[in-house]
């Protein structure tokens, strides 16, 4: 069956750090990939998708390629913020338009 | 507009209860979704209802049960509880069925406890 594999947290950076959380996926065909963000007492947000190949998502900052070759689809941010601390899921849906495939999450903390 | 609204937001319960959680969509969505959400085993999908139907059924006993009323509204309903289901109970609209691209919109879940 499909399956989401994210690097495990917490990760820990400094206010302005680069970062980036793994992400990786086994699929049929081509699914649709989603970031999805969890803050503190909160349910989960959208946060970026992408729905095919070389499609790059983006918000807030954050980006994430689709890339079919690795089954890859990392997410990055230039200059993290410590609001930015919350928990962060991959997820994909697969090509029959089914339930969402969630990673384990990754917490991050950014500190000030 | 209002967002998914779940309740109630805490819940304290004992082995061998049951329970009923609810959740109201967005307005105008058709499709609810239920996730369980656990520090070891993560959020995995219960259940989809879309018109009043199942559409989509996780991997999870027959203790775990669902429904969808006319107005779009959705419960789920878990008998004879085990420590094992405390966990958040997480509830998701959307416009229509989930599928590919589409956005859901999650509330801010019900945390059951079992003791």
């Amino acid at each position: 069956g499909d399956s989401v594999t994210q690097m495990e947290g917490p990760v820990t950076l400094s206010e302005e750090a680069f970062l980036t959380i793994n992400c990786t996926y086994t699929a049929t065909g081509y699914p649709s990939l989603f970031w999805y963000v969890q803050y503190p007492g909160e349910g989960l947000q959208l946060l970026l998708k992408a729905t095919k190949a070389d499609d790059k998502g983006s918000n807030k900052g954050f980006e994430a390629t689709y890339r079919k070759e690795t089954t890859s689809f990392h997410l990055e941010k230039g200059s993290v913020q410590v609001s930015d601390s919350a928990v962060y899921f991959c997820a994909l849906v697969d090509n029959a338009g089914n339930m969402l495939t969630f990673g384990g999450g990754t917490r991050l903390m950014v500190k000030p | 507009k209002a967002g998914v609204t779940q309740t109630p937001r805490y819940l304290i319960k004992t082995r061998g209860q049951q329970v009923t959680l609810s959740c109201s969509p967005i307005s105008g969505h058709r499709s609810v979704s239920w996730y369980q959400q656990t520090p070891g085993q993560g959020l995995q999908f219960l259940f989809e209802y879309f018109s009043e139907t199942q559409r989509n059924k996780g991997n999870f006993p027959g203790r775990f049960s669902g429904r969808q009323f006319s107005n779009s509204r959705s419960e789920m309903n878990v008998s004879t509880l085990e420590l094992g289901d405390s966990a958040l109970y997480l509830c998701a609209s959307s416009l229509s069925a989930s599928g590919r691209g589409e956005k859901l919109f999650f509330g801010s879940g019900t945390q059951l406890s079992v003791l």
